[in-house]
């Protein structure tokens, strides 16, 4: 199974910072990387597909790049609804497998 | 506007059965491959099991391999997740999903439903 770490585990950070959230995979899985937003009580939300691309509706303070083990998610100017734990997720190969997320706080 | 619902948790002894079901509206069901991801209280996604569209095929994760099983009724616009000899570890939310491309970009979740293991 393809292993996903996520850091750092808890993010601190003040509205208006930029903040860049890192996920490794254990082994190459070109640009088959997905990440989700859930807040708490919330099903997760789906924000960027291929590594890189942006779902339709999501702000575009959000990007995300990388190929191959390490990928990053940047959010370029927090805002208040942003507050959340993040999870990235490989699709290169069965089983499906999620990083362990990372919470996002507010400073 | 598409909408998942998910039924069927309940609180339910080690060694024990379940169903749970999903309803799916706002979207042409039987287009798209649909899964299951579980979350234990506190913790983080894992990653259960797929349907493609047409139920040709199917695929577990290596913890839940051989006791449960996904299938679908498209004439229902339904999914299902047939759980068998649970463990305590099977304690989980359970979300089903919508796949937008059969590649497992997981779009639209529903809000879960509550599957407790306990004696």
């Amino acid at each position: 199974d393809i292993q996903m770490t996520q850091s750092p585990s808890t993010l601190s950070a003040s509205i208006g910072d930029r903040v860049t959230i890192t996920c490794r995979a254990s082994q190459s899985i070109s640009s088959w990387l997905a990440w989700y937003q859930q807040k708490s009580g919330k099903a997760p939300k789906f924000l960027i597909y291929k590594a890189s691309s942006l779902e339709s509706g999501v702000p575009s303070r959000f990007s995300g790049s990388g190929s191959g083990t390490e990928f990053t998610l940047t959010i370029s100017s927090l805002q208040p609804d942003d507050f959340a734990t993040y999870y990235c997720q490989q699709y290169d190969s069965y089983p499906i497998t999620f990083g362990q997320g990372t919470k996002l706080e507010i400073k | 506007e598409v909408h998942l619902m998910e039924s069927g948790g309940v609180v339910v002894q080690p060694g024990g059965s379940l169903r749970l079901s999903c309803a799916a509206s706002g979207f042409t069901f039987d287009d798209y491959t649909m899964h299951w991801v579980r979350q234990s209280p506190g913790k983080g996604l894992e990653w259960v099991s797929l349907i493609t569209w047409d139920g040709g095929s199917t695929y577990y994760a290596g913890s839940v391999k051989g006791r449960f099983t996904i299938s679908r009724d498209n004439s229902k616009n339904s999914l299902y997740l047939q759980m068998n000899s649970l463990r305590t570890e099977d304690t989980a939310l359970y979300y089903c999903a919508k796949d937008r491309t059969a590649m497992a970009e997981l779009d639209y979740w529903g809000r879960g439903t509550l599957v407790t293991v306990s004696s």
